[in-house]
């Protein structure tokens, strides 16, 4: 079965960096992007970019253009995003998602089948 | 920026149905998914493609989307189903994904 596991809860000081890992199983890790949203304390979902596993390819919402790296180790079926610049609005958990992505009528649709559990990155001097 | 609203709550007795609104302009002309997320959890995919269920999704879940509305419906709602909800779309113009702000489920 397909199985997305995060790595651990993080505490960072501001202006500092996180580095966050998704180990995939069950499936062809370079068959589909992956995707990272972040959930901050009692908000909703927020869309940070996807990479593409099988170039290393990378997409980042305007949001996060700058301090957002997304990379992957196709070796080991793992993919991470790496945040810098920390403050405490990145207090949040992160989610890697894979993306279901095709074309239909010309147009792009993605959505999201699988989740990873969540990683919780506090931000606190 | 593409922008979706939904409701920040809605309120629905056990048995009866609920309808979850997400509007967005000219929404009908986008695929639109929608997420059910409980505390402390991941959120899990319940419609894809406007209106198809996963294999996991309950039949009891179903969407529609036009004009400017998708629409989340839920019939027979149990206490199982108390829980935040979001749509999301994919906005070509930005080239990003788009989630609604959500709207928390309350079964009285």
């Amino acid at each position: 079965q397909v199985q997305l596991v995060q790595s651990g809860a993080e505490v960072k000081k501001p202006g500092t960096s996180v580095k966050v890992s998704c180990k995939t199983s069950g499936y062809t890790f370079t068959a589909y992007y992956m995707h990272w949203v972040r959930q901050a304390p009692g908000q909703g979902l927020e869309w940070m970019g996807w990479i593409n596993p099988s170039d290393g390819g990378a997409h980042y919402a305007q949001n996060f253009q700058g301090r957002v790296t997304m990379t992957r180790d196709t070796s080991i079926s793992t993919a991470y995003m790496e945040l810098s610049s920390l403050t405490s609005d990145d207090t949040a958990v992160y989610y890697c998602a894979r993306g279901y992505m095709t074309m239909v009528r010309g147009g792009l649709i993605i959505f999201f089948e699988y989740w990873g559990q969540g990683s919780l990155v506090a931000v606190s001097s | 920026s593409y922008v979706l609203t939904q409701p920040p709550s809605v309120s629905v007795a056990p048995g009866k149905t609920a309808r979850i609104i997400c509007g967005g302009n000219n929404i009908g002309s986008k695929s639109v998914n929608w997420y059910q997320q409980k505390p402390g959890q991941a959120p899990v995919l319940v419609i894809c493609y406007d209106s198809e269920r996963p294999s996991w999704s309950p039949e009891r879940f179903s969407g529609s989307n036009s004009g400017n509305t998708a629409t989340l419906t839920i019939t027979r709602v149990e206490a199982g189903d108390e829980a935040g909800y979001y749509c999301q779309v994919w906005d070509s113009s930005s080239d990003h994904v788009v989630f609604g702000g959500g709207t928390q489920l309350t079964v009285l």
